[in-house]
């Protein structure tokens, strides 16, 4: 069965820190892989998407970056936090060309702070 | 753009009451609809989709119709639970750039208690 791991599950960081989020995927090939961001109040907002290692695309412009050097790894990123990027970060998976492609799998989420 | 908007929460009913949470959705094309639950600090979970209009999705006491006349997919159940106690949000899947990407609503608490 498939599996999604993320890490780790909470994280305090200063403003001006750097951040990594990681995100795997157990017991599927060439998912398509995404991350979100949950803030109080407002819902789900799509942050990135890829298709395939390597490729990225980007829905909202911000100081985040994602990357996704393995098949099944996608890493979310920034050189400098800030306070707005408190939130609860989920990451998710899809299994396109499937009889279910059209369903995401979410992970546990990271609940960052940022102070 | 496509969009979700579902019914401001927070909710709390007794138990056994009837559920109602509303969605209607702005799209072009056909989209399918999901409803997705997240229980207290975890991620989300899928509970049900339609796939094309006048489906009904259903899982765990719940359902849903696709409307497409109506632009609706509202979330019922007959009797809550306590454990139904959760976060509920409604998508559409939004398909570009090769990904099916999903558009989600604000996301309605729901508190049940006993």
């Amino acid at each position: 069965s498939q599996t999604i791991h993320q890490w780790p599950a909470t994280l305090v960081q200063p403003v001006g820190s750097p951040l990594s989020l990681e995100c795997t995927v157990e017991g599927t090939s060439n998912p398509n892989l995404y991350w979100y961001r949950q803030a109080a109040g407002r819902g789900l907002q799509l942050l990135f998407y890829s298709v395939g290692i390597g490729q990225i695309s980007s829905e909202v412009p911000q100081n985040l970056s994602a990357s996704r050097p393995q098949d099944r790894q996608f890493i979310l990123s920034s050189k400098k936090l800030l306070l707005s990027d408190s939130g609860f970060y989920l990451c998710a998976w899809s299994a396109p060309g499937t009889g279910r492609w059209n369903e995401q799998f979410f992970g546990p989420g990271t609940r960052l702070t940022v102070l | 753009g496509n969009s979700v908007t579902q019914m401001e929460g927070p909710v709390t009913l007794s138990e056994e009451a009837f559920l109602t949470i509303n969605c209607t959705y702005t799209a072009t094309g056909y989209p399918s609809l999901f409803w997705y639950v997240q229980y207290p600090g975890e991620g989300l979970q899928l509970l049900l989709k339609a796939t094309k209009a006048d489906d009904k999705g259903s899982n765990k006491g719940f359902e849903a119709t696709y409307r497409k006349e109506t632009t609706s997919f509202h979330l019922e159940k007959g009797s809550v639970q306590v454990s139904d106690s959760a976060v509920y949000f409604c998508a559409l899947s939004d398909r570009g750039g090769g990904s099916e990407k999903l558009v989600f609503g604000k996301g309605t608490k729901l508190t049940v208690n006993p």
